[in-house]
């Protein structure tokens, strides 16, 4: 079984700026991809980004990238130029090769005007 | 194209007493989830369908919760009794098929057991 910790339960930035989530996970599998989702405050998922885990490159979308460890199982989301509709539940999920996701327990991002 | 529709948003009742909620995925995707998300946790998966077929239901509760897909489209999710501790926000998803498809989430639907 696969098992998503998010040490961090609540963060804030000030507008502009970056942050750093952090994400580890433990497993047993070798081929599986790795994700950000974003739960805004009227509750609707969102993914973010996602990363393979065959693919060493880091995976950008935008102003959100991510610093995949393998090795150490480590998988952080960075947001650059945070910006008020950024104030959202960030949650990292693991993928079997089942499509079945497994959750972190959420980190809240609160972005500071 | 549409998005994943649930229904209702909202649901309060008491203990013991019944309930049900419904998705619509979409259009196309074979792939149907239910998770469980209980108040500052993350979404749990309950239940896998694959067309009308379930894939798993592992973390399912089958005392009291049961969950159908009759015709591979719409499904229902049901509690009988409910317990105080199935307060939740029950999220359905939905996806083309299995790996690598993207999961899409719909809003919602926020239960109170009293």
């Amino acid at each position: 079984a696969q098992t998503v910790t998010q040490s961090q339960p609540e963060m804030s930035v000030q507008e502009a700026e970056t942050v750093t989530l952090s994400c580890t996970y433990d497993t047993s599998e070798n081929n599986y991809y790795l994700f950000w989702y974003k739960q805004p405050p009227s509750r609707q998922m969102i993914l973010v980004i996602r990363q393979e885990a065959y693919k060493q490159q880091n995976a950008t979308e935008n102003r959100f990238s991510v610093n995949f460890q393998k090795a150490a199982k480590s998988f952080s989301l960075k947001i650059s130029d945070s910006q008020l509709g950024d104030t959202a539940m960030y949650f990292c999920a693991f993928r079997n090769a089942g499509n079945m996701l497994t959750f972190g327990g959420g980190t809240r991002l609160m972005v500071k005007p | 194209e549409a998005g994943v529709a649930q229904s209702p948003r909202y649901k309060i009742i008491e203990k013991r007493q019944s309930v049900a909620f419904w998705c619509n995925p979409i259009s196309g995707h074979a792939t149907l989830y239910w998770y469980q998300q209980i108040l500052g946790q993350g979404p749990k998966l309950l239940i896998q369908f694959q067309n009308n077929g379930v894939v798993d239901d592992s973390q399912l509760p089958k005392d009291r919760f049961s969950a159908e897909r009759l015709k591979g489209v719409d499904s229902t999710l049901k509690i009988q009794p409910a317990k105080l501790e199935d307060s939740a926000v029950y999220l359905c998803a939905s996806s083309r098929g299995t790996s690598p498809h993207e999961q899409f989430f719909g809003p919602g639907t926020r239960l109170t057991v009293l």
